[in-house]
């Protein structure tokens, strides 16, 4: 079944640390993956996916297909980021690119 | 460019009475899909339409759950009756056909009592 799994709920770190949100996921294809963003009164929008290959507000994941994880990454923590953040899995099958969530990370950014 | 709206934002209902949101998607978005998302987990897809016809509905619990979209523009989600466990956030995205992101509206958060 595919799944996706963020192990952490909550991330706290202070302003000018590294970043990593881990995200696993299991699916016997060749998946698309993304990163979704909530802050606080938003709706979700996204981040970044794997195919693009960008960095977005200094945000990079890369995926390893070997580990099945696309951890996201940024090297200096800002306050702004602080906010919900969900991995997915879009896969193609039939007609239905639907996402599968993760259960979220919230990253805590303090000054 | 207008958003993905939404309403209600905010419903709350007894169990066994009857709900229905609402979405707009973005003006041109072909493929319109609606999620729950219980307190504390990601959300997940009930139904998902291309243009007026469903392309993915497995997740939806079709003793109490339906949704149209008539004209392939608008859509409506209602739960007839409704349980305590249905109270979550219901998400409305939309996209272009041959697109990758999913546009997301700001959700009704439903409460049943």
């Amino acid at each position: 079944a595919q799944r996706v799994t963020q192990p952490e709920k909550l991330l706290s770190v202070f302003k000018g640390a590294p970043v990593e949100l881990k995200c696993n996921y299991s699916y016997s294809g060749s998946p698309e993956l993304f990163w979704y963003v909530q802050y606080s009164r938003q709706r979700l929008q996204l981040l970044l996916r794997h195919i693009s290959r960008e960095s977005i507000k200094g945000f990079t994941a890369d995926l390893n297909k070997g580990e099945t994880s696309f951890h996201l990454k940024k090297p200096f923590a800002q306050e702004e980021d602080s906010a919900m953040y969900y991995c997915a899995l879009s896969r193609l099958s039939y007609n239905t690119d639907k996402l599968i969530f993760g259960t979220g990370t919230r990253l805590q950014v303090f000054p | 460019e207008a958003g993905v709206a939404q309403s209600p934002r905010y419903k709350i209902i007894e169990k066994r009475q009857s709900v229905a949101f609402w979405c707009n998607p973005i003006s041109g978005h072909a493929t319109l899909y609606w999620y729950q998302q219980i307190l504390g987990q990601g959300p997940k897809l009930l139904i998902q339409f291309q243009n007026n016809g469903v392309v993915d509905d497995s997740q939806l619990p079709k003793d109490r759950f339906s949704a149209e979209r008539l004209k392939g523009v608008d859509s409506t989600l209602k739960i007839q009756p409704a349980k305590l466990e249905d109270s979550a956030v219901y998400l409305c995205a939309s996209k272009l056909m041959g697109g990758h992101e999913q546009y997301f509206g700001p959700g009704t958060r439903l409460t049943v009592t």
